[in-house]
């Protein structure tokens, strides 16, 4: 089955500074990336699409200053939360389908602390 | 754009029980309708999913359920045991565009041994 890999799974870093996770598919081509931001307790919520080779679409309310989104090829998608602060702390998942298929598939998530 | 409501946001049940979570979505070009279930900590995993020109569609334990004119979905999972306590979320989707999904608010399923 399709594999999207995201590293690192955990990650702490200073407030001020920035992060950058990433997002690979591992036995496909993703023409489209999604990236979620998930709080405790609650619902995944969209934060950007990617396709390969154009700019992010951001959803209503993210700041596409603060969180950067690079899809450069089609199996790596890149998401850098810069200057980040402790409410950026949250896991964040990111999935991937190809041109061909509605099923997007998951990443393992990343765990983001900022202290 | 699309809204998807989930409920109930926590349901318990004896196992052996069924158990029902229904979702309603509001963009009616909304096509693809996935099932998943998280694990705390894990990613979503797909457990199933109807796309709007099929009215129900089951798999073993679990089936889903779809009125397009009354615009929800609901997941029914019979015979529940305990390992399927964990999180589900429903979510819509369009297959034009960018396909992107948006999910319901989640609902905590706990069957009791």
């Amino acid at each position: 089955g399709a594999v999207v890999s995201q590293h690192p799974s955990r990650v702490i870093c200073k407030s001020g500074t920035s992060v950058k996770i990433e997002c690979r598919s591992l036995d496909f081509q993703a023409t489209t990336m999604f990236w979620y931001r998930q709080f405790p307790k609650q619902s995944l919520m969209l934060m950007a699409t990617s396709n390969e080779g154009s700019k992010a679409t951001y959803e209503q309310g993210v700041e596409k200053d603060k969180f950067l989104i690079n899809h450069a090829s089609l199996t790596l998608s890149t998401l850098t939360v810069t200057s980040a602060h402790p409410e950026d702390s949250s896991f964040y998942i990111c999935s991937a389908r190809t041109a061909l298929n509605t099923e997007a598939f998951f990443g393992q998530g990343t765990r983001l602390t900022v202290v | 754009g699309e809204n998807v409501e989930q409920h109930p946001s926590t349901l318990s049940v004896q196992e052996g029980d069924s158990a029902v979570i229904k979702c309603t979505y509001s963009d009616s070009a909304s096509n693809y309708f996935p099932w998943y279930k998280q694990e705390l900590g894990k990613r979503p995993q797909l457990i199933i999913d109807i796309r709007s020109n099929v009215g129900e569609k089951k798999d073993q334990r679990i089936a889903v359920t779809l009125n397009k004119t009354a615009k929800h979905f609901s997941l029914h999972i019979t015979e529940t045991q305990p390992e399927d306590s964990a999180v589900y979320f429903c979510a819509a989707s369009t297959s034009t565009g960018t396909y992107k999904y948006i999910f319901g608010t989640g609902t905590r399923l706990k069957v009791l041994a």
